[in-house]
């Protein structure tokens, strides 16, 4: 069974550019969920996706944004990028309404602006 | 009041000691229980999960739980170098559905 993926592994952007971070769910999981982990901090939480719907969402800008398709793969897209935008950006898959289930996480995007 | 708390660390061991990684929450109404670890340059991995008061083993690792101490922790007996790695707590919260709340997470080195 594949596990979740995400692409790119690294993005190197430019501040104020855009940049686009995608996820693929592991086969049967409906619900992705985006973390971002920046130097020191934990993993700080974003957004929750499940069957195409945004379901919560962390204390982040609207320039954070993302959405799900209906395959579940998913997107997360960082406009207008700044310098503490910095990070290892997480995604994780689960059942919808399992939640003893934990997360998978993928192996991540390192995005680096510069 | 942080929901999740790990303490800071970083923890040392050497090898073949106990490795004890405590973690307290805010949230009365949690209801799951997590453990991931997290390896330098590496996506987190869960390594257990806990629902019920008591403990719960596998292998060298033990989770243990006590929800009206809203506390949980992880035991590692013999630890080897190679568990050296960063220690996450997580608990869902209450309300969210499956959504996790992550502790910041304890460094582990376990000295040969």
């Amino acid at each position: 069974e594949a596990g979740v993926t995400q692409s790119p592994t690294h993005l190197i952007k430019t501040r104020g550019q855009q940049a686009t971070l995608r996820c693929s769910p592991i086969s049967g999981h409906t619900s992705v969920y985006w973390y971002q982990q920046a130097l020191g901090l934990g993993l700080q939480f974003l957004l929750w996706y499940d069957e195409g719907e945004e379901r919560n969402r962390g204390n982040f800008p609207p320039r954070f944004s993302g959405r799900q398709f209906p395959n579940y793969s998913s997107e997360l897209n960082v406009n207008a990028l700044e310098l503490e935008d910095s990070a290892l950006y997480l995604c994780a898959s689960s059942p919808t309404g399992r939640p003893n289930y934990g997360y998978t996480f993928g192996s991540g995007t390192r995005l680096t602006v510069v | 009041q942080k929901e999740v708390e790990q303490n800071s660390g970083p923890l040392s061991v050497p090898e073949g000691a106990i490795a004890s990684l405590n973690c307290t929450y805010s949230d009365r109404g949690s209801q799951s229980f997590f453990w991931y670890r997290q390896y330098s340059g590496k996506s987190p991995e869960l390594i257990m999960s806990i629902y019920s008061n008591g403990d719960k083993e596998d292998g060298r690792f033990t989770a243990q739980l006590n929800k009206a101490s809203q506390y949980v922790s992880l035991l590692i007996r013999d630890s080897q170098p190679s568990d050296s790695a960063t220690y996450l707590c997580a608990v869902t919260i209450s309300g969210a559905n499956s959504k996790l709340t992550f502790g910041k997470g304890i460094t582990l080195s376990v000295r040969p």
